[in-house]
Parts: C-alpha cells; sequence; structure tokens
C-alpha cells in the first residue's frame, strides 16, 4: 500500500478561482481529515468524514467544502480563492471515526494563490 | 479557547544529552494528547499518545492533568531525533484535532 495519496502535488490558482483537492485513504481507512498548514505553523483541522458523513468541522469559512466517495476517497473545495488560502494542505486516513485513532497523513497538496 | 502551546520553535541539544520538548494545553475536560513526528522530507507521522503508556525510539511523554501538560522526554538524543516534533489534542465528543505550532529538535554530533 502505497499510504495515503493526494493529488495534485502542486497547485497555483489566481484570486477569485476555485479548487480541488483529491485523496485516497489508506485501503481499509473509513475516515477522512483535512488540514491546512500555513507556512511556519501546525496543521488547522478542517474537516473530518467518516462513512462518508462530516463529523467535524474546525473554523473555516463556508467557501471550504468536502465530501467523500463511497470508496472513502474524499475532495477539498476551496471557492473564491483568498491569498490567505495558500498553504499545504494534508489528508490522513484513519481505520475508523473513533477518537484517539491514530491518523496516517499524506504528503500533502501545495497550493499558491496569486 | 482551546489551545496547544509549544514555547519552543527551536531547540537544539548535543548527542547524548536528555531532550524535553514542552507541550501545553488548555482544555478543562480530558482531552486525547499526541505527538507527531515529521522527519526531512518524509510524512507527519504518530510518535507515541498519551492513552498507550508505551516508550517510541526512546521517547516518553506523561500526561500532567494539574499543569495541563504533556511534555515529550528522551534521556539520551540521538542525531536520527532531528525533527520537527508537533503535539496534538483530540477533544472527546467532537472529532476535532488541535495541533501546536511545532518544535525542530537539532541534534548536534
Amino acid at each position: 500500500d502505497a499510504g495515503v495519496t493526494q493529488s495534485p502535488t502542486h497547485l497555483i490558482k489566481t484570486r477569485g478561482q476555485h479548487v480541488t483537492l483529491r485523496c485516497s485513504p489508506i485501503s481499509g481507512h473509513k475516515s477522512v481529515s483535512w488540514y491546512q498548514q500555513v507556512l511556519g505553523q501546525g496543521p488547522q483541522f478542517i474537516f473530518q468524514y467518516y462513512e462518508k458523513e462530516e463529523r467535524g468541522r474546525g473554523n473555516f469559512p463556508d467557501r471550504f467544502s468536502a465530501r467523500q466517495f463511497p470508496n472513502y476517497s474524499s475532495e477539498l473545495n476551496v471557492n473564491a480563492l483568498l491569498l490567505g488560502d495558500s498553504a499545504l494542505y494534508l489528508c490522513a486516513s484513519s481505520p475508523m471515526g473513533v477518537l484517539g485513532n491514530e491518523q496516517f497523513f499524506g504528503p500533502g497538496t501545495r497550493l499558491t494563490v496569486l | 479557547a482551546q489551545r496547544v502551546t509549544q514555547p519552543e520553535k527551536l531547540l537544539s541539544v548535543f548527542k547524548g544529552a536528555p531532550v524535553e520538548l514542552k507541550c501545553n494545553y488548555s482544555y478543562s475536560g480530558s482531552p486525547e494528547l499526541f505527538w507527531y513526528v515529521q522527519y526531512s522530507r518524509q510524512r507527519l507521522q504518530l510518535l507515541l499518545r498519551h492513552i498507550s503508556r508505551e516508550s517510541i525510539k526512546g521517547f516518553t511523554a506523561d500526561l500532567n492533568k494539574g499543569e495541563t501538560s504533556f511534555h515529550l522526554k528522551k534521556p539520551f538524543a540521538q542525531e536520527e531525533d532531528s525533527a520537527m516534533y508537533y503535539c496534538a489534542l483530540c477533544w472527546p465528543g467532537t472529532y476535532k484535532y488541535i495541533f501546536g505550532t511545532g518544535t525542530r529538535l537539532k541534534v548536534l554530533a
């Protein structure tokens, strides 16, 4: 298993555009979480999905949305991009949507908004 | 507001010296606490969590509810311990994780 995979690796967008980031969890993992990591900061929680339902949401505006598909892969969508959305976006999967479960992180997608 | 604080951005120690990476949290309940590590050019990965009370790669961390701290310790640092370390907590009942800003550990030869 290649572990958690994310695509694309890098992305450059301009202000006002829309972006979709993709994540494939480890086989057998049903929970996916998304994080935003700005340079010099720790990962900041955006969403958690388990069995295709949103189970947790961080303090992000409604421009951020996500979904999980029947095969447990997930998409993160960001509308009306702002310069401040430039960051590394991390996806993490875990076997169950249980609190305290170990999260397995992907390599991230580096988003640059110009 | 709930918060995880790692006061040191950078910690440099010599090989063989003891290491302590500090983590304090503000939360009134009983959170789950973790340490994650990111080695150079690798992914973020779990190092240890307080509920399992185990020692990984010689590191231990004790939850001190009175001081709301979860400091990471190792008696003798090795060069391969050089990495970025993040303390994280998870709220019971919310599925929401908070990470600290991280401490870069440099172990000098």
